[in-house]
């Protein structure tokens, strides 16, 4: 089974900050890794798929990098609605999924 | 408008049964692989069960492996999942999603619909 290890657990920002998460796998998945954003009370959104093609609506804010293991969500400059959980998910392995232990991005 | 409206949770004693809903709408429902995907309360997001557009494939996360049953009836555009021998580390927020997305000529396999989710609570 393909380990994500997301960090840090928890980022406090300032709205117009820069927001940088990290993604790290335990063997390589390529670039088969998407990012979900989930806010509560909600299901989640895709935002970013193949590691670095963002989803259809999804603002250019929000960038994703990385190959192999290690992977980066930036989001260049924080909207008060960006606030929100995320979470990596790679399909490298299918059949069988994996998440990431999740990003919580708060105000600070 | 593509759409997914899970159903069927509820409040369930340990060692019983539910079967869970998912109705399909706005897209070609078989020609797309499905998910589900459960949330424990504060915690985060676990694959359960997946199953292909035409119902011949099904895979199942270990943790659910022998009690879970994934199913579809592509001619009402509604997924299933059965579950059975449930017990309280199954009490989670349980959402359907489309796999799968064209882009051009090119799918890729990702969860871009999901639906609201359904809440299964075990407990005596």
């Amino acid at each position: 089974e393909i380990v994500l290890t997301q960090s840090p657990a928890t980022l406090s920002l300032s709205p117009g900050e820069r927001a940088t998460l990290s993604c790290r796998a335990s063997h390589s998945v390529g670039t088969y890794l998407a990012w979900y954003q989930q806010k509560p009370g909600q299901a989640p959104r895709l935002l970013i798929y193949d590691a670095s093609v963002r989803s259809t609506g999804i603002p250019a804010r929000f960038s994703g990098s990385g190959s192999g293991t290690d992977f980066t969500l930036t989001i260049s400059s924080l909207e008060p609605e960006d606030f929100a959980v995320y979470y990596c998910q790679q399909r490298n392995n299918w059949p069988g999924l994996t998440f990431g232990g999740g990003t919580k991005v708060e105000i600070k | 408008e593509v759409e997914l409206v899970a159903s069927g949770g509820g409040l369930v004693q340990p060692g019983g049964s539910l079967r869970l809903s998912c109705a399909a709408s706005g897209f070609s429902f078989s020609s797309y692989a499905m998910m589900w995907v459960r949330q424990a309360p504060g915690k985060g997001l676990e694959w359960v069960s997946g199953i292909s557009g035409v119902g011949d494939g099904t895979y199942y996360a270990d943790s659910v492996k022998g009690r879970f049953t994934v199913s579809r009836d592509n001619s009402q555009n509604t997924l299933y999942l059965q579950l059975n021998s449930l017990s309280a580390e199954d009490t989670a927020v349980y959402y359907c999603a489309k796999f799968g997305m064209l882009r051009g000529v090119h799918y890729y396999y990702y969860m871009d619909v999901w639906g609201e989710g359904t809440m299964v609570s075990v407990s005596s």
